[in-house]
Protein backbone atom coordinates (compact mmCIF):
# COMPACT_ATOMS: atom_id res chain seq x y z
CA UNK A 1 0.00 0.00 0.00
CA UNK A 2 1.16 3.37 -0.82
CA UNK A 3 1.22 5.61 2.29
CA UNK A 4 0.34 9.07 2.00
CA UNK A 5 1.95 12.03 4.31
CA UNK A 6 1.30 15.73 4.65
CA UNK A 7 2.59 19.05 5.48
CA UNK A 8 1.97 21.03 7.49
CA UNK A 9 -0.68 19.12 9.41
CA UNK A 10 -1.90 22.49 10.48
CA UNK A 11 -1.39 26.21 8.36
CA UNK A 12 -2.26 29.70 9.69
CA UNK A 13 -2.46 32.02 7.10
CA UNK A 14 -3.88 35.71 6.15
CA UNK A 15 -6.25 36.63 3.93
CA UNK A 16 -4.23 37.49 0.80
CA UNK A 17 -0.87 35.42 1.71
CA UNK A 18 0.49 32.24 0.28
CA UNK A 19 0.04 29.08 1.28
CA UNK A 20 2.26 26.01 0.54
CA UNK A 21 1.22 22.14 1.10
CA UNK A 22 3.18 19.66 0.54
CA UNK A 23 2.50 15.83 -0.07
CA UNK A 24 4.50 13.38 -0.32
CA UNK A 25 4.24 9.18 -1.66
CA UNK A 26 5.96 6.12 -0.34
CA UNK A 27 6.61 5.05 -3.55
CA UNK A 28 6.52 6.86 -6.38
CA UNK A 29 3.12 7.26 -8.02
CA UNK A 30 4.30 8.90 -11.19
CA UNK A 31 1.75 12.14 -11.78
CA UNK A 32 -1.01 10.23 -10.46
CA UNK A 33 -2.27 12.40 -7.74
CA UNK A 34 -5.07 14.86 -6.75
CA UNK A 35 -5.69 17.61 -4.60
CA UNK A 36 -9.10 18.45 -2.77
CA UNK A 37 -10.45 20.90 -0.47
CA UNK A 38 -13.27 20.31 2.14
CA UNK A 39 -15.00 22.87 4.02
CA UNK A 40 -16.49 21.89 7.35
CA UNK A 41 -19.46 19.39 7.09
CA UNK A 42 -18.90 19.70 3.35
CA UNK A 43 -18.20 17.32 0.37
CA UNK A 44 -14.46 16.99 -0.99
CA UNK A 45 -14.21 19.48 -4.07
CA UNK A 46 -11.08 18.36 -6.64
CA UNK A 47 -8.80 20.83 -7.34
CA UNK A 48 -6.45 19.08 -9.02
CA UNK A 49 -6.14 16.33 -10.95
CA UNK A 50 -2.98 14.71 -12.85
CA UNK A 51 -0.52 16.29 -10.14
CA UNK A 52 -0.84 20.01 -11.82
CA UNK A 53 -4.03 20.35 -13.72
CA UNK A 54 -6.90 21.88 -12.33
CA UNK A 55 -10.53 20.89 -12.41
CA UNK A 56 -12.83 22.91 -14.38
CA UNK A 57 -14.42 26.21 -12.14
CA UNK A 58 -10.83 25.64 -10.66
CA UNK A 59 -9.47 29.32 -9.84
CA UNK A 60 -5.74 29.92 -11.08
CA UNK A 61 -4.51 30.82 -7.80
CA UNK A 62 -4.36 27.25 -7.23
CA UNK A 63 -1.51 25.45 -8.72
CA UNK A 64 0.16 22.29 -8.35
CA UNK A 65 3.29 20.58 -9.15
CA UNK A 66 5.25 17.34 -8.83
CA UNK A 67 5.61 13.66 -9.80
CA UNK A 68 7.29 10.75 -8.38
CA UNK A 69 6.96 11.11 -4.77
CA UNK A 70 7.11 15.29 -3.82
CA UNK A 71 3.85 16.99 -4.43
CA UNK A 72 3.08 20.99 -3.47
CA UNK A 73 -0.03 22.59 -3.85
CA UNK A 74 -0.02 26.51 -3.86
CA UNK A 75 -2.67 28.43 -3.30
CA UNK A 76 -1.34 32.20 -4.24
CA UNK A 77 -3.09 35.08 -2.27
CA UNK A 78 -5.60 33.26 -0.11
CA UNK A 79 -9.31 34.23 0.03
CA UNK A 80 -11.66 33.88 2.46
CA UNK A 81 -13.22 30.98 0.85
CA UNK A 82 -10.07 29.37 0.77
CA UNK A 83 -10.01 28.38 4.39
CA UNK A 84 -10.45 24.96 4.91
CA UNK A 85 -9.35 21.41 4.90
CA UNK A 86 -6.96 19.64 1.86
CA UNK A 87 -5.92 16.37 1.37
CA UNK A 88 -3.82 14.91 -1.47
CA UNK A 89 -4.95 11.38 -3.16
CA UNK A 90 -2.93 9.11 -4.88
CA UNK A 91 -4.34 6.88 -8.27
CA UNK A 92 -1.58 4.89 -9.69
CA UNK A 93 -1.90 1.24 -7.30
CA UNK A 94 -4.63 -0.11 -4.95
CA UNK A 95 -5.58 0.63 -3.05
CA UNK A 96 -6.88 4.25 -3.31
CA UNK A 97 -4.88 5.98 -0.50
CA UNK A 98 -5.02 9.77 0.55
CA UNK A 99 -2.91 11.68 2.62
CA UNK A 100 -4.31 13.04 6.07
CA UNK A 101 -4.87 16.29 4.86
CA UNK A 102 -3.65 19.64 6.38
CA UNK A 103 -6.21 22.29 7.96
CA UNK A 104 -5.31 25.92 6.16
CA UNK A 105 -7.37 28.52 8.61
CA UNK A 106 -6.39 32.14 10.01
CA UNK B 1 -23.18 18.79 -13.92
CA UNK B 2 -23.91 15.80 -12.38
CA UNK B 3 -24.26 15.09 -8.51
CA UNK B 4 -24.87 12.16 -6.13
CA UNK B 5 -27.82 12.34 -3.86
CA UNK B 6 -27.13 9.94 -0.68
CA UNK B 7 -29.20 8.89 2.04
CA UNK B 8 -29.69 10.11 5.48
CA UNK B 9 -28.10 10.08 8.66
CA UNK B 10 -27.69 5.93 10.36
CA UNK B 11 -27.93 5.50 13.70
CA UNK B 12 -26.94 1.78 14.19
CA UNK B 13 -26.14 -0.90 17.05
CA UNK B 14 -22.98 -2.21 17.42
CA UNK B 15 -23.24 -5.85 15.74
CA UNK B 16 -25.51 -4.93 13.18
CA UNK B 17 -25.69 -3.35 9.30
CA UNK B 18 -26.13 -0.55 7.33
CA UNK B 19 -26.93 -0.25 3.69
CA UNK B 20 -26.22 3.66 2.58
CA UNK B 21 -27.50 4.54 -1.03
CA UNK B 22 -26.37 7.01 -3.59
CA UNK B 23 -27.96 8.08 -6.96
CA UNK B 24 -26.81 10.36 -9.25
CA UNK B 25 -28.52 13.31 -10.96
CA UNK B 26 -28.38 11.65 -14.52
CA UNK B 27 -27.94 8.65 -16.17
CA UNK B 28 -24.41 7.80 -16.45
CA UNK B 29 -24.00 4.35 -15.52
CA UNK B 30 -23.25 3.98 -18.67
CA UNK B 31 -20.05 6.02 -18.27
CA UNK B 32 -18.87 5.82 -14.91
CA UNK B 33 -17.96 3.98 -11.65
CA UNK B 34 -18.85 4.61 -8.35
CA UNK B 35 -16.36 4.65 -5.27
CA UNK B 36 -17.01 4.48 -2.07
CA UNK B 37 -14.71 6.13 1.14
CA UNK B 38 -15.52 7.13 4.40
CA UNK B 39 -13.86 9.84 6.67
CA UNK B 40 -13.51 10.21 10.40
CA UNK B 41 -13.25 13.75 11.84
CA UNK B 42 -10.45 15.50 11.29
CA UNK B 43 -8.78 12.80 9.46
CA UNK B 44 -8.33 12.06 5.59
CA UNK B 45 -10.69 9.56 3.64
CA UNK B 46 -10.33 6.07 3.73
CA UNK B 47 -10.93 4.00 0.35
CA UNK B 48 -12.94 1.10 0.44
CA UNK B 49 -13.89 0.00 -2.86
CA UNK B 50 -15.57 0.59 -5.98
CA UNK B 51 -18.74 -0.90 -8.40
CA UNK B 52 -18.99 -1.41 -12.26
CA UNK B 53 -23.08 -0.04 -11.96
CA UNK B 54 -23.40 -1.46 -15.52
CA UNK B 55 -21.93 -4.89 -15.16
CA UNK B 56 -22.05 -5.28 -11.05
CA UNK B 57 -18.43 -5.82 -11.04
CA UNK B 58 -16.68 -4.83 -7.65
CA UNK B 59 -13.45 -4.66 -5.77
CA UNK B 60 -12.92 -4.29 -2.15
CA UNK B 61 -10.20 -2.81 -0.22
CA UNK B 62 -8.54 -5.77 1.72
CA UNK B 63 -9.39 -3.66 5.07
CA UNK B 64 -13.29 -3.99 4.71
CA UNK B 65 -13.12 -7.95 2.47
CA UNK B 66 -15.74 -10.09 4.21
CA UNK B 67 -17.65 -7.10 5.35
CA UNK B 68 -18.77 -4.86 2.51
CA UNK B 69 -20.95 -5.26 -0.06
CA UNK B 70 -21.40 -2.76 -2.84
CA UNK B 71 -24.57 -3.34 -5.38
CA UNK B 72 -26.78 -1.52 -7.96
CA UNK B 73 -29.94 -1.91 -8.97
CA UNK B 74 -30.10 0.49 -12.48
CA UNK B 75 -33.63 0.57 -12.46
CA UNK B 76 -33.71 3.39 -9.81
CA UNK B 77 -30.64 4.37 -11.07
CA UNK B 78 -28.78 3.63 -7.53
CA UNK B 79 -25.89 1.91 -5.85
CA UNK B 80 -25.53 0.95 -2.35
CA UNK B 81 -23.04 0.11 0.21
CA UNK B 82 -23.68 -2.05 2.67
CA UNK B 83 -21.30 -2.69 5.68
CA UNK B 84 -22.10 -5.57 8.46
CA UNK B 85 -20.28 -6.43 11.64
CA UNK B 86 -20.72 -2.42 12.97
CA UNK B 87 -18.39 -1.44 15.80
CA UNK B 88 -17.99 1.88 17.30
CA UNK B 89 -14.36 2.31 14.73
CA UNK B 90 -16.88 2.19 11.95
CA UNK B 91 -18.31 5.87 13.10
CA UNK B 92 -17.76 8.34 10.36
CA UNK B 93 -19.30 9.41 7.37
CA UNK B 94 -19.49 8.02 4.45
CA UNK B 95 -19.48 9.23 0.49
CA UNK B 96 -19.74 8.25 -2.69
CA UNK B 97 -17.88 9.44 -5.60
CA UNK B 98 -17.73 8.85 -9.34
CA UNK B 99 -14.51 8.02 -11.29
CA UNK B 100 -14.21 7.48 -14.69
CA UNK B 101 -12.24 4.63 -14.80
CA UNK B 102 -11.55 1.95 -12.45
CA UNK B 103 -8.63 4.44 -10.72
CA UNK B 104 -8.36 7.93 -10.91
CA UNK B 105 -9.59 11.08 -9.43
CA UNK B 106 -12.49 11.56 -7.98
CA UNK B 107 -15.23 14.25 -8.90
CA UNK B 108 -17.76 14.57 -8.07
CA UNK B 109 -18.77 13.36 -4.47
CA UNK B 110 -22.10 12.65 -2.97
CA UNK B 111 -22.80 14.93 0.15
CA UNK B 112 -22.04 12.00 2.65
CA UNK B 113 -23.65 10.14 5.03
CA UNK B 114 -23.17 9.89 8.84
CA UNK B 115 -23.24 6.60 9.98
CA UNK B 116 -23.66 6.67 14.02
CA UNK B 117 -22.76 3.08 15.77
CA UNK B 118 -24.04 3.39 19.33
CA UNK B 119 -26.22 1.32 21.82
Amino acid sequence: EIVMTQSPASLSVSPGQRATLSCRASHSVSSDVAWYQQEPGQAPRLLIYGASIRATGIPARFSASGSGTEFTLTISSLQSEDFGFYFCQQYKNWPLTFGPGTKVDV
Amino acid sequence: QVQLVQSGTAVIKPGASVKVSCRPSGNIFTVYFIHWMRQAPGQGPEWMGWINPRTGDTLYAQNFQGRVTMTSETSVNSVYMDLSGLTSNDTATYFCALVGATRGWLDPWGQGTLVAVSS
